[in-house]
């Protein structure tokens, strides 16, 4: 079972322009991750959002966390060559009695082009 | 460097072989998951542990076993290797429970069932 689902699947740009990556659901997450992931490498956690409505900054990258905290949305504003990459998003879901195990969206793959 | 070691790298069983993939980590993380990843499918839980002698299914757990005999290792046994069980391997740890403790993953093992 898919639970969190990614648009764009793909998306190509030039550099300096603005991008919005999604991740809906229609479950609800105690909490939210995005990580970038890069061609043979495994994922690397950019950041972790956890109350609804919450919006967190990483330099030019702007995440939000939806009101319902059922889905996500990661802004980048002025794009560049290395931001290139596998975008993931996992939520936080309580998995039986031993406590939260996060699944992860179907990625959106973004090459900026210089 | 600290983190999450896995080998090997590179595999290529025949179908009906068996074999285990490694994993390492020396950040004295109680939580360890094992994800494998498929194109347009993100990354699916296969099993994960909460601490040594812990462990407990994910949402793609048939042909696969674990065991998690110490803190540090994770290892990941396949049966009887099935071409379906192609695909890219991370195992990945994190520090607890808590909903902004981000994974570590590893490199990945990329296998190949013919």
């Amino acid at each position: 079972t898919q639970l969190l689902e990614q648009s764009p699947q793909f998306l190509s740009i030039q550099e300096g322009e603005n991008l919005t990556v999604y991740c809906n659901s229609s479950s609800v997450f105690s909490s939210l991750q995005w990580y970038r992931q890069e061609p043979g490498e495994g994922p690397v956690l950019l950041v972790t959002v956890v109350t609804g409505g919450e919006v967190k900054k990483l330099k030019r990258l702007t995440f939000q966390f939806g009101d319902a905290r059922k889905d996500s949305s990661l802004h980048i504003t002025a794009a560049q060559p290395g931001d290139t990459g596998l975008y993931l998003c996992a939520g936080a879901s309580i998995h039986g009695y031993t406590g939260n195990q996060f699944y992860f969206g179907t990625g959106t793959s973004l090459t900026v082009i210089p | 460097n600290a983190g999450v070691t896995q080998t090997p790298k590179f595999q290529v069983l025949k179908t009906g072989q068996s074999m285990t993939l490694q994993c390492a980590q020396d950040m004295n993380h109680e939580y360890m998951s094992w994800y494998r990843q498929d194109p347009g499918m993100g990354l699916r839980l296969i099993h994960y542990s909460v601490g040594a002698g812990i462990t407990d299914q994910g949402e793609v757990p048939n042909g696969y076993n674990v065991s998690r005999s110490t803190t540090e290792d994770f290892p990941l046994r396949l049966l009887s290797a099935a071409p379906s069980q192609t695909s890219v391997y991370f195992c990945a740890s994190r520090g607890g429970p808590r909903d902004n403790y981000g994974y570590t993953f590893g490199s990945g093992t990329r296998l190949t069932v013919v």
